[in-house]
């Protein structure tokens, strides 16, 4: 149980594209799901908290109008880059939880390659 | 800030040698704690937690981890390694005051020598 997908697991593009990121939680409901970006041999920056039905909350330093997030249901929540840049290029993970402060269960994560 | 710091970079060891990695977080109130694993070219999976209770968990594939409310550590353990624990480790807590986010520590990449 408890698994996470993402789609797709990579993407380039070029610059001032957008790209758009699905999370899917595929055997259980994410009343919350987490955006990360992890840079190479870093750990994992939490961008922003998307609760199902809600805004999300952006961390300090993350442009929400750049990363627009929406959590239309329970078990999907994308992440779109918009007018992406080469700076963009990054790994993005999500994971979700199904109830507050408890297990966030990862996704594979996608790599995105701005041109 | 609330805070996570994993003290070793890099782990290289052989086979049948013990493992134990460091980390430590910032006071922060009440805390859940969690060590996660990145096998090479795989995606973050989860080793072992702590709530409440027992402060010496044990997880997955061997791995034990121990509460130190008092030294705000949350140590992770094995006492034979294999191969197949080449990975990167990754201490993340959740500080109750923050809500729902984890924060990660830095992250430890173990290397196992057959």
């Amino acid at each position: 149980g408890a698994v996470v997908s993402q789609h797709p697991s990579w993407v380039i593009c070029k610059s001032g594209t957008s790209v758009k990121i699905e999370c899917r939680s595929l055997d259980f409901q994410a009343t919350t799901m987490f955006w990360y970006r992890q840079f190479p041999k870093q750990s994992l920056m939490l961008m922003a908290t998307s609760n199902e039905g809600s805004k999300a909350t952006y961390e300090q330093g993350v442009e929400k109008d750049k990363f627009l997030i929406n959590h239309a249901s329970l078990t999907l929540s994308t992440l779109t880059v918009t007018s992406a840049h080469p700076e963009d290029s990054s790994f993005y993970i999500c994971s979700a939880s199904s109830r507050p402060q408890q297990t966030q269960y990862f996704g594979p994560g996608t790599r995105l390659l701005v041109l | 800030a609330q805070s996570v710091s994993q003290h070793n970079h890099h782990v290289i060891l052989s086979e049948a040698a013990s493992l134990e990695l460091g980390c430590n977080y910032s006071y922060g109130g009440t805390v859940n704690l969690f060590w996660y694993v990145q096998y090479p070219g795989q995606h973050l999976q989860l080793l072992l937690k702590y709530f409440s209770g027992d402060p010496l968990v044990k997880g997955i594939k061997g791995f034990e981890a121990e509460f130190i409310k008092s030294k705000f550590s949350f140590n992770l353990r094995k006492p034979s390694v294999q191969w197949s624990d080449t990975a990167e480790y990754f201490c993340a807590v959740n500080f109750k005051a923050a809500g729902n986010k984890l924060t990660f520590g830095g992250g430890t990449r173990v290397l196992v020598k057959p």
